[in-house]
């Protein structure tokens, strides 16, 4: 595609609920990163895939955060039993390299979840 | 501890008038300097990248400079738009990528409104 995809654009979920959220990134992009953004913060970094493979996941806040990219193109993110506090814009980038190269991290528009 | 800083927090200025917003980093190992334009309900997008050697560098309107000896970075918008009214974030990426994403560790932004 034209640039980095991101489904649903909103989703509202109520607290307890399981969610996920997708990124389809730009073709032929092996790195893919996952950030979650709260309202006058900037991206707050979650997980970074190089291909199948998370290469990082430290910036996952607890274990009702998961993250997969099983054929090393599309990944989702899971939120398992939601909390209120998990509101905020989840933002998907991917870039030809990663690790650590100066190569450009395209954003997608983002998932705007809302846990009520 | 790695920190980006950036000021101011918002700033209203007149249409066709400059600004420069301002971005202090305490990171280390450097790698490189990014700034990314956000519009409100959309990803960030890339403006310029700057390694360690580069002190300057212009997109249009738009020129960045770092001084990695103070460890600080402008960005300067001249002659303003409507269009440039959104938030710019300054990231940097730290170098020890021992398996890591990078270490992108991203500024709060700086909100910028473009007044007719």
């Amino acid at each position: 595609g034209a640039g980095v995809s991101q489904t649903p654009s909103n989703k509202v979920t109520e607290k307890g609920k399981y969610v996920e959220l997708r990124c389809d990134p730009i073709s032929g992009h092996t790195a893919l990163y996952w950030y979650r953004q709260s309202l006058g913060q900037g991206p707050e970094f979650l997980i970074y895939f190089q291909g199948t493979g998370a290469a990082d996941d430290s910036g996952l806040p607890n274990d009702r955060f998961f993250a997969v990219r099983p054929e090393g193109s599309v990944s989702t993110l899971k939120i398992q039993r939601t909390e209120r506090g998990d509101s905020a814009v989840y933002l998907c980038a991917s870039s030809l390299y990663g690790q650590g190269s100066a190569y450009e991290q395209y954003f997608g528009p983002g998932t705007r979840l809302t846990v009520t | 501890k790695n920190q980006v800083e950036q000021s101011p927090q918002s700033l209203i200025i007149l249409e066709g008038k400059n600004c420069t917003l301002q971005c202090n980093y305490t990171v280390s190992p450097f790698s490189n300097l990014r700034w990314y334009k956000q519009d409100t309900g959309r990803g960030p997008v890339s403006l310029t990248i700057m390694t360690f050697s580069e002190n300057t560098k212009s997109n249009g309107r738009y020129t960045a400079t770092l001084d990695a000896d103070t460890k600080q970075s402008s960005l300067h918008i001249t002659a303003s738009q409507l269009s440039d009214s959104a938030s710019y974030i300054c990231v940097v990426s730290a170098g020890n990528y021992g398996g890591s994403q990078g270490n992108l560790i991203f500024g709060k932004g700086t909100k910028l409104s473009v007044k007719p």
